[in-house]
């Protein structure tokens, strides 16, 4: 069965350093690709997409993810963290494109300490 | 409306009774979803509308749950007799299109205690 692996359920970073969220996909097909973010009693939140253009992807909140289809990855990275960025990430795929099939990771807690 | 609106967002109630939960999807998106959040568990996909019509209902883990769609716009998910087991987040989201292309707009959820 394909599967979604986040690497870490629990990260902590400093104010201001580099915040690393890893994703690992388990097909050699490429997939689409999506993060999301749950702030506290709160929905998911669409962070980026990956659905076959740019192998860079770009969201909301100075977050940006790249697919390296080699390593079957899609990491999370934003160059300086905030403490507005403490939430739990979800990476999430699907292969047919559809959400019905959309599979997702078990989650990542992000703490930014100050 | 601007984002995908459910509601309770908490419901407490005891076994053995049936809870509604409702959602209203963004306005325009045809495609309609629910999944359930458990501690633990991780996400897991319920059940999928398309308009009105529920093409995959694989998800529902068991007769106890059924959900409709009215008017392309609301859905319902009922819990027939709930289960301690059945304590979890539900969560609606709601597309344009059932399809990649897409970002899955979710609403905040609600959150089901069985006591």
């Amino acid at each position: 069965a394909q599967s979604v692996t986040q690497l870490g359920s629990h990260v902590s970073v400093s104010e201001g350093a580099l915040v690393l969220l890893r994703c690992n996909y388990s097909s050699s097909v490429p997939p689409y690709l999506f993060w999301y973010v749950q702030y506290p009693n709160q929905g998911l939140q669409l962070l980026l997409k990956y659905t076959s253009a740019a192998t860079l992807v770009k969201g909301i909140n100075g977050f940006e993810a790249e697919f390296k289809k080699s390593e079957t990855s899609f990491h999370l990275t934003k160059p300086s963290a905030h403490m507005s960025d403490a939430a739990e990430y979800f990476c999430a795929v699907s292969w047919s494109g559809s959400a019905r099939q959309l599979t997702f990771g078990s989650g990542t807690q992000l703490t930014v300490l100050p | 409306g601007a984002g995908v609106s459910q509601s309770p967002s908490n419901k407490v109630t005891e076994k053995g009774k049936d809870v509604e939960l409702r959602c209203d999807p963004i306005s325009g998106h045809t495609a309609l979803y629910w999944y359930r959040q458990s501690l633990g568990q991780g996400l897991e996909f319920l059940i999928y509308f398309q308009g009105n019509s529920a093409p995959d209902k694989s998800g529902l883990p068991s007769d106890r749950f059924s959900a409709e769609r009215t008017g392309g716009s609301v859905s319902t998910l009922t819990i027939q007799r709930t289960q301690q087991e059945d304590s979890a987040v539900y969560l609606c989201a709601s597309s344009r299109q059932d399809s990649g292309n897409y970002g899955y707009t979710f609403g905040s959820g609600t959150r089901l205690t069985v006591v």
